[in-house]
């Protein structure tokens, strides 16, 4: 299967535990973006990779999430501190430098 | 700033019937693309169709067909002969196509669509 991989599919953790996603691209694509969905919402963007260089990041994106792609290949996805409010389904999506965004099968985070 | 609107929460739509699926659209970018996504149950966000703000004509791919309204700022979707399989939940999203711009996609809230046999 050459698509978007997500690791893991569910966790459940409890509030004030750090949990860590991870997204592998298309190979070939070299532009990786993270989004949230809560539940009966459309996705939320959350931050962009080029390569390895983080180019945006939204406002959503607080101070306990960190996102990284070293060496411009996976990404992981960190939230420290969990709260419940960040109880969601977390969607990554690469690109090649032109066409269309391929979403991952998502992460779906439970903070208890 | 960007926004997208659906305003459908929720359709039904009979087997083997065209149902229609609203998405309004507000840009200032003259420059922009407007994308709709198919999310099943199993959570996966699934490429449907793509409609350029310069393409002259309507999108179409397979059974699917962009109905797009730059006056309007509308690109609705058209599904014509409805399978079960076609329910999900139905996203309209859009992208800014400036060199400056980062590709990042603006989502609606969402279409369920439900198709009756």
């Amino acid at each position: 299967d050459t698509g978007v991989s997500q690791n893991p599919r569910h966790k459940i953790t409890k509030r004030g535990q750090n949990v860590t996603f991870r997204c592998d691209p298309i190979s070939e694509h070299n532009r990786l973006y993270w989004y949230r969905q809560t539940l009966g919402q459309g996705p939320e963007f959350l931050t962009y990779f080029q390569n390895e260089a983080q180019l945006e990041k939204s406002r959503l994106l607080s101070d306990r999430f960190s996102a990284e792609r070293p060496k411009g290949s996976f990404s992981t996805l960190e939230i420290q501190r969990t709260e419940q409010g960040d109880s969601a389904m977390y969607l990554c999506a690469s690109r090649p430098p032109r066409g269309e965004q391929f979403f991952g099968p998502g992460t779906r985070l439970t903070v208890l | 700033a960007q926004k997208i609107t659906q305003t459908q929460p929720g359709m039904f739509v009979q087997e083997k019937e065209a149902v229609t699926l609203d998405c309004t659209y507000d840009t200032s970018d003259p420059s922009y693309g407007l994308f709709w996504y198919k999310q099943p149950s199993s959570g996966e966000m699934i490429f449907l169709i793509y409609q350029g703000s310069y393409d002259q004509q309507n999108a179409t791919e397979g059974r699917y067909s962009l109905n797009f309204q730059k006056a309007r700022k509308s690109a609705n979707l058209v599904i014509s002969a409805s399978q079960l399989g076609d329910s999900a939940m139905y996203f309209c999203a859009m992208r800014e196509l400036g060199s400056s711009n980062t590709g990042k996609l603006i989502f609606g809230q969402g279409t369920t669509l439900q198709v009756k046999p």
